[in-house]
Formats: structure tokens, sequence, C-alpha cells
């Protein structure tokens, strides 16, 4: 079993809907990640939460909102989403930084298709 | 812009031959390179590690060349297995600074029997 579990595993929704993803790691780390992987694209940062502080923001359009409401749950909160964002949504954790060094576990990731 | 270069798109190897995945940076700064492999239906897994101040780090049959002065390294698979097919993603990072690495596009990774 992955310590990093994501919630739903696919996502359908429609543009005017609203939805949430969700993350649970049980790895007892410290700092929590949303990436966006589209086909052909590098991953891309999204957010960071560090001791459940938003420490990064990638310039992420405000239709998509994160929440840490403590070390172990991260939810990205989706509303009025386009066609374009169409993708799969990863959430890691690491125990410290991972530019020093700390690995990036990765759950499996939900597969959003926007319609 | 895009930080890292990854190449090539993707890759069919014969088994037991030897994969290459080359990657190039333009960040002075990066000093922390991880390789991540990625199969299909889940998400990207460490699996080797290098920091600048060695050339070569091997693991099993995975290698990775750092060539500083190019800003390049490489991720070489030695006797490529089935097992090894899937999407590889090379990444920098700076060792100071926000929790971010910066992937490359990845490389797609099939080997043949």
């Amino acid at each position: 079993e992955t310590g990093v579990t994501q919630t739903p595993r696919h996502l359908v929704m429609g543009m005017t809907n609203k939805k949430s993803l969700k993350c649970e790691q049980h790895l007892g780390h410290n700092a929590m990640y949303w990436y966006k992987q589209s086909a052909k694209k590098p991953l891309e940062l999204m957010f960071v939460y560090s001791l459940e502080e938003r420490v990064e923001n990638n310039s992420v359009p405000s239709r998509f909102s994160p929440e840490c409401p403590n070390s172990s749950h991260l939810f990205l909160h989706l509303h009025t989403l386009q066609p374009e964002d169409s993708a799969l949504y990863l959430c890691a954790s690491s125990q410290g930084n991972t530019g020093a060094g700390a690995e990036a576990f990765f759950g499996q990731g939900t597969r959003l298709t926007v319609v | 812009q895009q930080q890292v270069k990854q190449s090539p798109q993707s890759l069919i190897v014969q088994k037991g031959g030897i994969s290459i995945i080359n990657c190039a940076y333009e960040n002075t700064a990066f000093d922390y390179f991880p390789w991540y492999q990625q199969f299909p239906g889940k998400g990207p897994a460490l699996l080797i590690a290098i920091r600048p101040d060695v050339s070569e780090k091997k693991e099993g049959r995975f290698t990775i060349s750092f060539n500083k002065s190019a800003k390049q390294f490489s991720l070489h698979i030695m006797d490529s297995q089935p097992g090894d097919s899937a999407t590889y993603f090379c990444a920098a990072s700076l060792q100071t600074g926000a929790n971010n690495l910066f992937f490359g596009t990845g490389t797609r990774l099939t080997v043949i029997p």
C-alpha cells in the first residue's frame, strides 16, 4: 500500500461543477505538494505546504484552491474549471526540503477530465 | 521557460541492451539531480539521485553520469529488462529555497523481449 493515498482515482466534472481532490499521507512527513501532470509536459508544481503553511503557489489560477487542515491531509478544491485543466493531479509528501535531497513520495494521482 | 530539457521523448530497447536518457539544464545553481520512474497508473518514485560533486553514481543496473561543465546528466540502464518499461523523469533542484523539483518532460522507455 502506498504511503500517499489520493481519492478519487478518476473524476469527470462539468465546467460549472465544484469538486475536491483528497490526499492523505501515512508517512509522518512535514511537507505536502500538489503537482499537475499533462501529456508531453514537465510535472508542474502547483502548491507546497510545509508544516501546514502554504509556502509556494506557482501562479496557479484561483479556480484551484488548496487546503491543508493538518500535516497528513491535503485537499485541492476545484470550481469552474476549463477543459485545458484536464490532467493527472499528483499529490506528494516529503520529510524536509526536496531540494536538500528529501525524497518526494507521490500518490497514484487523480485523473481529472473536464467536460 | 523549461528549466530541464529531456530527451528522447520515447525509447525502444531490446532486452539486455543499454537504455540512455539525457537531460540538460541551464541554472548553474542547481545542486541536486534526481531521477524518477513512473509505471502506468502509478505516481513517480525516486530511482536514483546525484549531487554535482561527483561525476557518476551507480546503483545496481542504474547509473547517473554527470557533466557539470556541460550542464548535462544522463541515466544509463544496463542490461535493460521488460520490467524497466516505464516513464523516466529527470529533475533538478536548489538545495536552498522553496521545495521545488523542476522536472523534465519524461521519456517513455519500452524494453522488448
